[in-house]
């Protein structure tokens, strides 16, 4: 079964600084998906970033980065030029590409416990 | 944008009561899902549809039932509450495609007593 690590339950960063948060997962397939979610204190989840494991570019979305290592199964998000309003509880989530694993449907996502990332003025 | 409405954002229930969340999805999503958050421990699946009247179980499925009897609408059913059933309960959507995201409602912090 897939597993997905968060290994900081907490981090912090000054404003306009730099953050990367840490993910590695667990897996023995070779097609899959991979998500960056952000869960602000008004708690609605919304989607950061993603990649696709059969890229090898890593996935950009303005000062959100991902630096993905498919050999070591890491997958790490970078915040550039930190914000305030960047505090929020950030999920590393997995979802397998191989519909055979789950019958109907197109694949859970599994999530790991999370990182609280606080910005400080 | 993606709209996912969960019914209450606040809702306190006694021991033994049957308690309904529901979910509400406006963007004609064939897969919904509710979710379990819990600190330390992240998100944890309890249920999932892909389609109406067809319903998996999640990771942690005891205790819960679900009902999607329109493909817009997916109801968690706590059949009997329990205190360790306080927590907070997400539900999700999304398209098909297995690379599509799943779009996240606000979350009901559920409370029993």
């Amino acid at each position: 079964a897939q597993t997905v690590t968060q290994s900081q339950p907490e981090m912090s960063v000054q404003e306009a600084e730099t953050v990367t948060l840490s993910c590695t997962y667990d897996t023995s397939e070779s097609d899959y998906y991979l998500f960056w979610y952000k869960q602000p204190p008004s708690r609605q989840m919304i989607l950061v970033i993603r990649q696709e494991a059969y890229k090898q570019q890593n996935a950009t979305e303005n000062r959100f980065s991902v630096n993905f290592q498919k050999a070591a199964k890491s997958f790490s998000l970078k915040i550039s030029d930190s914000q305030l309003g960047d505090a929020a509880m950030y999920f590393c989530a997995y979802r397998t590409f191989d519909l055979r694993n789950y019958g109907g449907s197109q694949g859970n996502l599994i999530f790991g416990k999370g990182t609280k990332l606080s910005v400080k003025p | 944008d993606v709209k996912v409405t969960q019914s209450s954002r606040y809702l306190v229930k006694r021991t033994g009561e049957k308690v309904f969340l529901e979910c509400v999805q406006d963007m004609d999503h064939e897969n919904m899902f509710w979710y379990r958050q819990d600190p330390g421990l992240g998100l944890r699946l309890i249920y999932f549809s892909y389609d109406v009247k067809m319903k998996e179980k999640g990771d942690i499925p005891e205790g819960y039932s679900v009902s999607r009897e329109k493909k817009e609408r997916f109801s968690l059913i706590l059949e009997s509450a329990s205190t360790n059933q306080t927590s907070m309960y997400l539900c999700a959507s999304s398209l098909y495609r297995v690379h599509q995201p799943q779009h996240f409602g606000d979350g009901t912090r559920l409370s029993i007593l």
